[in-house]
């Protein structure tokens, strides 16, 4: 089983919608990441939490430590929104800087 | 100015060859990694690099090896290349608390 797992997998949604995207993860970590990855490729970083919420525009992440659980919330969504959103987690004492673990990625698509 | 760039964006080559992705940051981030997107849009860490301290995920097999010749670089050479090694490969970089994580743009490698 993977130690992070998101939901849903895949979503379409109407333009407009409010989008609520969730990250589970089953180990103790320092930081947690929501990564967006467009059509073309490219990954980039939206939010890294440790605590609390962040906000950015029309994006929200919210993390809460205890249940091990982050989501990623999308308000006003637009077409352009279109992407792979992926929650990856910072896990301490595997030794040195030792990267990401990702989740499987949440596809979503918006419609017009 | 990109902040981390890697060559060549595409590299198709044939079994058995070897090959070498570079990648460079202009962000004077502490920490470089590469991580490889399979098939399935999984991504999974290869290798990170900090200060000099190389962590290697021991999945990766002794064919991949990341060469650092300073601070700002972390290139990937793969050795007697396999079909399986078909995949996009990110360099990334970040700060020692993993503030700032960049993405570079990908290299789509294919073996054939």
């Amino acid at each position: 089983k993977n130690e992070v797992e998101q939901s849903p997998q895949n979503l379409t949604a109407q333009e407009g919608e409010f989008i609520t995207i969730n990250c589970s993860y089953s180990v103790g970590i320092s930081a947690l990441h929501w990564l967006q990855q467009h059509p073309g490729g490219g990954i980039v970083s939206l939010f890294m939490l440790s605590s609390g919420k962040k906000k950015h525009g029309r994006l929200i992440a919210t993390i809460n430590i205890q249940e091990k659980h982050s989501s990623l919330h999308i308000t006003a969504s637009h077409p352009r929104d279109s992407a792979v959103y992926i929650c990856a987690v910072v896990i301490p004492n595997r030794g040195g800087a030792d990267g990401l673990t990702f989740g499987k990625g949440t596809h979503l698509i918006i419609q017009p | 100015d990109t902040a981390v760039s890697q060559t060549p964006k595409y590299l198709v080559t044939q079994m058995g060859n070897d090959k070498s992705i570079k990648c460079e940051q202009n962000l004077g981030h502490d920490t470089m990694y590469w991580y490889k997107q399979d098939s399935k849009k999984f991504l999974k860490i290869m290798f990170s690099y900090n200060n000099k301290e190389l962590i290697i995920n021991e999945t990766v097999p002794n064919r991949f090896s990341p060469k650092s010749p300073d601070k700002a670089h972390l290139n990937l050479h793969i050795n007697s290349l396999e079909l399986g090694d078909s995949a996009v490969y990110f360099c990334a970089s970040s700060q020692a608390d993993n503030y700032g994580y960049t993405f570079g743009s990908g290299t789509r490698l294919t073996v054939v």
